[in-house]
């Protein structure tokens, strides 16, 4: 079983649909986060949270909510997106200080149509 | 604030040679600075890390990086390329005096090896 899981890999949804995309990390980190990924641009830290605190919320637009329910798990719940919101979304974990790397999940490849 | 540049978005190498990722860095504490991989439809995968001690910091796949306090450099390299190396590379830099554990990325370095 890999450290940082996401699912579903793929998912492709239209504008007024409602989805959600999870991730379950077995690291027994404190810390998760969301990261989105778009072509020819860098990694865009979108949310932290910390023991189940959101710790930072990088001004991203109230379609997108995150939510922690326990340190191993960590979802974020989308509705009205916009086409420019297609990319992938990649989930990460560690032990939360600055030192400890990043772990990273496969992420989720998402097509808004 | 801490921010990252890596030089070049593409770098084409043949088999066998030199790889060399430039990546320089802003930060206004100490810098802990990291490499990551990542393979198509894959997630990222650490290659390396610098805290603090040695300077010359060895990683997996045979990479290997320095740290260079007064170029603010961070550049990765390997001795002898392989296919297998074709991928996208990313510098980080730890984010600053919070706590938080965040990674502030640069934009990535496609890697294309040649036979």
């Amino acid at each position: 079983e890999t450290g940082v899981t996401q699912t579903p890999r793929h998912l492709v949804m239209g504008m007024t649909n409602k989805k959600s995309l999870k991730c379950e990390q077995h690291l027994g980190h404190n810390a998760m986060y969301w990261y989105k990924q778009s072509a020819k641009k860098p990694l865009e830290l979108m949310f932290v949270y910390n023991f189940k605190e959101q710790t930072e919320n990088n001004s991203v637009p109230s379609r997108f909510s995150p939510e922690c329910p326990n340190s191993s798990h960590l979802f974020l719940h989308l509705h009205t997106l916009q086409p420019e919101d297609s990319a992938l979304y990649l989930c990460a974990s560690s032990l939360g200080d600055r030192n400890s790397p990043l772990h990273f999940g496969n992420g989720t490849r998402l097509t808004v149509t | 604030a801490q921010s990252v540049t890596q030089l070049g978005s593409h770098v084409s190498v043949s088999e066998g040679a030199l790889v060399l990722l430039r990546c320089n860095y802003s930060s206004s504490v100490p810098p802990y600075l990291f490499w990551y991989v990542q393979y198509p439809n894959q997630g990222l995968q650490l290659l390396l890390k610098y805290t603090t001690g040695a300077t010359l910091v060895k990683g997996i796949n045979g990479f290997e990086a320095e740290f260079k306090k007064s170029e603010t450099s961070f550049h990765l390299t390997k001795p002898s390329a392989h296919m297998s190396d074709a991928a996208e590379y990313f510098c980080a830099v730890s984010g600053g005096s919070s706590n938080t554990g965040k990674l502030i990325f640069g934009q990535g370095t496609t890697l294309q090896v040649k036979p």
